[in-house]
């Protein structure tokens, strides 16, 4: 079984619209943390966002958020009023446990915004 | 200014002929690792080291080999690449255990490989 799944190939939203990606995960572990992760056209990896397994209250950071749903299971990033920039692929991942345990993505879901 | 390297950037080459694409990080972070992306399959682990001379197979290890004998440093190796490791290749470290499952990831800007 995927221990990320991201169930959104692509999607499209209109600039200074909100975004909302979705992610599920699977652990039978109660200590992990999820990521999101950017990525552009350029490549690179960007960091966005963390929320961890015993936080209460759901992540934030400027324009993203992170909706956490702990007894779905999901963790879905939510992009507050878009930007042309924002466009670009978006890695949900996770790693189990504490120490030096893998972070695991999902298989991605691309953003496209427009104008 | 805090980074992870990797060298080269993007490499075309033919089957069977020995590459390594290295990877620096001047972060003194123990943990590293490689993944390699590929299309609808998102980043796949395939090598990881704890800390220097402790490396562990990831999720993909076959036809990779790897080797940490100094902290910064976690070269890629491929004996003898085949067309399906064709890929973008990420280099990543991190700080060692500190009792969180935090400890943001950094990665390095990618090596785009090519076999033909």
């Amino acid at each position: 079984a995927q221990k990320i799944t991201q169930t959104q190939p692509g999607m499209f939203v209109q600039e200074k619209e909100a975004v909302t990606l979705d992610c599920t995960y699977d652990t039978s572990d109660p200590s992990y943390g999820l990521f999101w992760y950017k990525q552009p056209s350029s490549g690179e990896m960007i960091f966005l966002i963390y929320q961890g397994s015993y936080d209460q209250q759901n992540a934030t950071e400027g324009r993203y958020s992170l909706n956490f749903q702990k007894a779905r299971k999901s963790a879905n990033l939510v992009i507050s009023a878009s930007q042309l920039g924002d466009s670009a692929m978006y890695f949900c991942a996770m790693r189990e446990g504490l120490g030096y345990s893998t972070l695991t993505f999902g298989k991605g879901t691309m953003l496209l915004v427009s104008p | 200014e805090a980074q992870v390297t990797q060298n080269p950037r993007y490499l075309i080459t033919v089957t069977g002929k020995k590459l390594t694409v290295t990877c620096s990080q001047n972060m003194n972070h123990e943990y590293m690792s490689w993944y390699r992306q590929d299309p609808g399959l998102g980043l796949r682990q395939i090598y990881y080291s704890m800390n220097v001379e402790v490396t562990d197979k990831g999720d993909v290890p076959e036809g990779y080999k790897v080797s940490r004998k100094e902290k910064r440093n976690f070269p890629l190796i491929l004996e003898s690449p085949s067309p399906n490791q064709t890929s973008l290749y990420f280099c990543a470290s991190r700080p060692g255990t500190g009792g969180s499952s935090y400890n943001e990831q950094f990665f390095g800007p990618g090596t785009r490989l090519t076999v033909l």
